[in-house]
């Protein structure tokens, strides 16, 4: 079963510190991975996404993650740490197997505080 | 300007009431998606419909139904049979094509609260 894992609940910086923010997926098969953001009682937006494409994916708001599938990770970087990063993230890997092919299943999120 | 839009924006409901959130969206997406979010949870799929008319049960369907009538509505009713259901509810869709580049765009969510 595909699933992934979200390292940290919460993850704090200083502004204009680096970002890293860590998902790490299981899946037997090539997946879809994709970052998204969620501000307080606001919908996901979509950060960025990969498709099998080129590895290195950027993203919105300077924001870009690798894939590296011999560390099955697709971890969420941003240089510089800004104020209005301050938000929850959810890595999520899409179903690419079976009856719910298509289907996403999210990490449990990361809650980025970023201090002045 | 074309989007998802979810109503209301807040809703309370008393023990034993039978409760209906609305979802729209004017992208002419063919799937359509309800997710319950609660505190350090993440998001979990209740029912998706890929096409009008039809719809299937996610992962926590239990205490929840839905219709999928027109193309662009996507109600979702909770039940009193849902335990348990304040949360945050979150209305997605997407184009139902191209597996690998599909992508789910969110509504802004309606928070239901049970007095």
């Amino acid at each position: 079963a595909q699933s992934v894992t979200q390292l940290g609940s919460h993850v704090s910086v200083s502004e204009g510190a680096l970002v890293l923010l860590r998902c790490n997926y299981s899946s037997s098969v090539p997946p879809y991975l994709f970052w998204y953001v969620q501000y307080p009682n606001q919908g996901l937006q979509l950060l960025l996404k990969y498709t099998s494409a080129a590895t290195l994916v950027k993203g919105i708001n300077g924001f870009e993650a690798e894939f590296k599938k011999s560390e099955t990770s697709f971890h969420l970087t941003k240089p510089s740490a800004h104020m209005s990063d301050a938000a929850e993230y959810f890595c999520a890997v899409r179903l690419n197997y079976g009856g719910s092919q298509g289907n996403l299943i999210f990490g449990k999120g990361t809650k980025l505080s970023v201090k002045p | 300007d074309g989007g998802i839009t979810q109503s209301p924006k807040y809703l309370f409901r008393k023990e034993g009431q039978n409760v209906t959130l609305s979802c729209e969206q004017n992208l002419n997406h063919d799937a359509m998606y309800w997710y319950r979010q609660d505190p350090g949870q993440g998001l979990r799929l209740i029912y998706y419909s890929q096409i009008v008319n039809d719809f299937q049960k996610g992962d926590i369907a239990e205490g929840y139904s839905v219709s999928r009538e027109k193309k662009e509505s996507f109600p979702l009713t909770v039940t009193s049979a849902q335990k348990n259901p304040t949360a945050f509810y979150l209305c997605a869709s997407s184009t139902g094509l191209a597996i690998s580049t599909d992508t789910q765009y969110f509504g802004p969510g309606t928070r239901l609260t049970v007095l």
